[in-house]
């Protein structure tokens, strides 16, 4: 079956725009997650989200960073203005259930900040 | 504050020789442990996991040991093979219930041929 999916694979961008990066998760799992993957660096958990319940913001650095997930299904991360170290490639997991470790994790966006 | 770590960052293997991929870990909350396997251009891939409650763990190939006495976590790779050539990631949960995972930074094998 389909996997996470996530658009744009690549993203190159001036310092100050904004941008938008997609992921789809896989058709009925009800958790997905944000990660940022510097290069040569673990991952680092950004956000969070479980069914309709309010997402855990907690990973977000700065206020720059926002996510919504419209209908329970397919997820928008937000850069305003970025920056030249918001450089990173981003990724996205889906889980089955709440609480599952089991993520499912998408190909990535590498974002690069000019 | 909270840490997962490796040991080496790079390791280099013969064909058909076993692997050991070493990680420590800081957070004594941590019950659940989970290696991931990234190869170049793709997201991580789960490979195994083990719980707290275990010391070892055995899938197709591999075995996750846990020494929770030292926090350390291992994955050992039987008859490695050029395909197993991937970053490997471990991770813990943390204090977290929810699915969030904390990454150590990885550890790349290398499988000479």
């Amino acid at each position: 079956g389909a996997g996470v999916s996530q658009s744009p694979s690549n993203k190159v961008t001036e310092k100050g725009k904004d941008v938008e990066l997609r992921c789809d998760p896989i058709s009925g799992h009800t958790a997905l997650y944000w990660y940022r993957q510097s290069l040569g660096q673990g991952l680092e958990f950004l956000i969070y989200f479980q069914g309709n319940s309010a997402p855990d913001k907690s990973g977000l650095p700065s206020d720059r960073f926002s996510a919504e997930r419209t209908g329970g299904s397919v997820s928008t991360l937000t850069i305003q203005r970025t920056q030249q170290e918001d450089s990173a490639v981003y990724l996205c997991a889906s889980s089955l259930v709440q609480g599952s470790y089991e993520q499912y994790f998408g190909p990535g966006t590498r974002l690069t900040v000019t | 504050g909270e840490s997962v770590g490796l040991h080496l960052p790079t390791l280099s293997v013969q064909e058909g020789d076993n692997s050991i991929i070493n990680c420590a870990y800081s957070n004594s909350a941590s019950d659940y442990f989970i290696w991931y396997k990234q190869e170049s251009g793709k997201g991580p891939q789960f490979i195994i996991d083990i719980r707290s409650n275990m010391d070892k763990r055995q899938g197709q190939r591999v075995t996750v040991l846990l020494n929770k006495t030292v926090k350390h976590l291992s994955l050992q790779i039987a008859a490695t093979q050029p395909g197993d050539s991937a970053v490997y990631f471990c991770a813990e949960n943390g204090s977290s219930n929810t699915g969030k995972l904390i990454f150590g930074q990885g550890t790349t094998l290398q499988v000479k041929p």
